[in-house]
């Protein structure tokens, strides 16, 4: 199938750093989504992306979409211990699927 | 509203019993699918379904059975369970297959031995 990697796995930052998570896809994307699952929860959506090099924020979240339409990336600034979780995007053509994830752990 | 319901919430099964995992939701969704989670393995796509009595087959679909008799509920049939099938299962909807937000239910645990 067409996959959609994720990096890094895991992330363990000191609260106050800042945290990136990089999703790839072999094949262009017409869009990518991102969600938050928090430990013992379920996935939440977080944001979409569709336009080439399009940029998004939320708060202290920044989110990217390749020029190309095959990576994008979420940029957390200055991380809380609220942030803690998973964090995965997902591409959707007429099914949702989704990247192997990046779980971000923080310490206060 | 309760949004994406599933029960039960844990369950254990016995090799080679059969069960049905539940999902509804009251959004009036158009799709819904489910999910299972692996540790390390991220959410992988079982089946899914864009509508009433329409469904089609996801990633990971052997093993599972599902239908889609009203736009509501979406069950998830394990016809002979295997070990292999512990997981975390997920069911999600949205108003349809290209809209932007998926909904999660909160999911149902299911060992078995």
């Amino acid at each position: 199938g067409q996959q959609v990697m994720q990096i890094p796995q895991y992330q363990h930052v000191q609260e106050g750093e800042d945290f990136t998570t990089y999703c790839n896809s072999s094949t262009t994307l017409s869009n990518i989504q991102w969600y938050k699952q928090r430990p013992g929860g379920h996935p939440v959506f977080l944001i979409q992306l569709v336009k080439s090099g399009e940029v998004k924020k939320q708060k202290r979240l920044t989110f990217q979409f390749g020029e190309a339409k095959k990576n994008s990336s979420l940029h957390i600034t200055a991380t809380q211990t609220t942030d803690v979780g998973t964090y995965f995007c997902a591409r959707n053509t007429d099914k949702l699927i989704f990247g192997t994830g990046t779980r971000l752990q923080v310490f206060p | 509203n309760a949004g994406v319901t599933q029960t039960p919430k844990f369950q254990v099964l016995k090799t080679g019993q059969s069960m049905t995992l539940q999902c509804a939701q009251d959004m009036n969704h158009e799709y819904m699918s489910w999910y299972r989670q692996d540790p390390g393995m991220g959410l992988r796509l079982i089946h899914y379904s864009v509508g009433a009595g329409i469904t089609d087959q996801g990633e990971v679909p052997n093993g599972y059975n599902v239908s889609r008799s009203t736009t509501e509920d979406f069950p998830l049939r394990l016809l002979s369970a295997a070990p292999s099938q512990t997981s975390v299962y997920f069911c999600a909807s949205s108003y349809s297959e290209r809209a932007a937000e998926q909904y999660f239910g909160p999911g149902t645990r299911l060992t078995v031995t």
